[in-house]
């Protein structure tokens, strides 16, 4: 079983919608949480971190349960440019980032 | 200023040929790792150096497969004997100190090797 686990999509969705992505990791040690986007050919790049309490950032929602090792990512009002991969990152106390295989998104027209 | 910067861009090798792969970090930073991605997977973590000490070399797939960060900030992949599965992108990550909670990591455009 892969340490951190997602669902590949493709999502599919028209301008305008929400759309959540989630996210299990099997280390109950782990420290942080991250969201990265991966444009196609591109470098992996933060999108945000997530804490314990939850967190937004515009048009972006994260949050975390601890109990259910499971991490979300809400995104409102899609534009055209958030088509992507999104990957989830998981960091353990040993400065190890380990990757989820990413959730790809396109947003249509 | 100036991100992580990697070269070469594009790497063909044959079978059996040996690659270096270079990773300039961002001036000042402190860890360094390195990451293999395979098509369609997110990126696997191969090894980490805390300035020129490589802590964690847990994620090396094989002996023909080493690193080195000498001064502490230019690295150097280098796989030995290359096989037809290390074709991949090798990314490299830097971050600025030794990996505070939820310090992140800057990565490089990475080297895409395919070995024919």
């Amino acid at each position: 079983r892969k340490e951190v686990e997602q669902d590949p999509g493709p999502f599919n969705v028209p301008e305008g919608a929400t759309v959540a992505f989630n996210c299990t990791y099997s280390n109950s040690a782990s420290q942080s949480f991250f969201w990265y986007r991966q444009d196609c050919r591109k470098e992996p790049k933060l999108l945000m971190s997530v804490y314990s309490s939850g967190n937004e950032d515009g048009r972006f929602t994260a949050q975390l349960n601890r109990a259910s090792q499971y991490i979300s990512l809400l995104i409102r009002d899609s534009k055209l440019s958030d088509s992507a991969t999104y990957l989830c990152v998981v960091k353990d106390n040993n400065n190890d980032m380990r990757f989820g295989a990413g959730t790809r998104l396109t947003v249509k027209p | 200023g100036a991100g992580v910067s990697q070269s070469p861009r594009y790497k063909v090798a044959k079978r059996g040929q040996d690659v270096a792969l270079r990773c300039d970090p961002i001036s000042g930073h402190v860890s360094l790792f390195w990451y293999q991605q395979a098509l369609g997977q997110g990126p696997e973590f191969l090894t980490y150096f805390q300035n020129e000490a490589q802590l964690d070399k847990s994620g090396l797939p094989s002996d023909r497969f080493f690193a080195e960060r000498p001064e502490g900030s230019v690295s150097t992949l280098k796989i030995q004997r290359t096989q037809q599965e290390d074709s991949a992108v090798y990314l490299c990550a830097s971050s600025l100190t030794t990996g505070a909670k939820q310090e992140t990591q800057y990565f490089g455009p990475g080297t895409r090797l395919l070995v024919l």
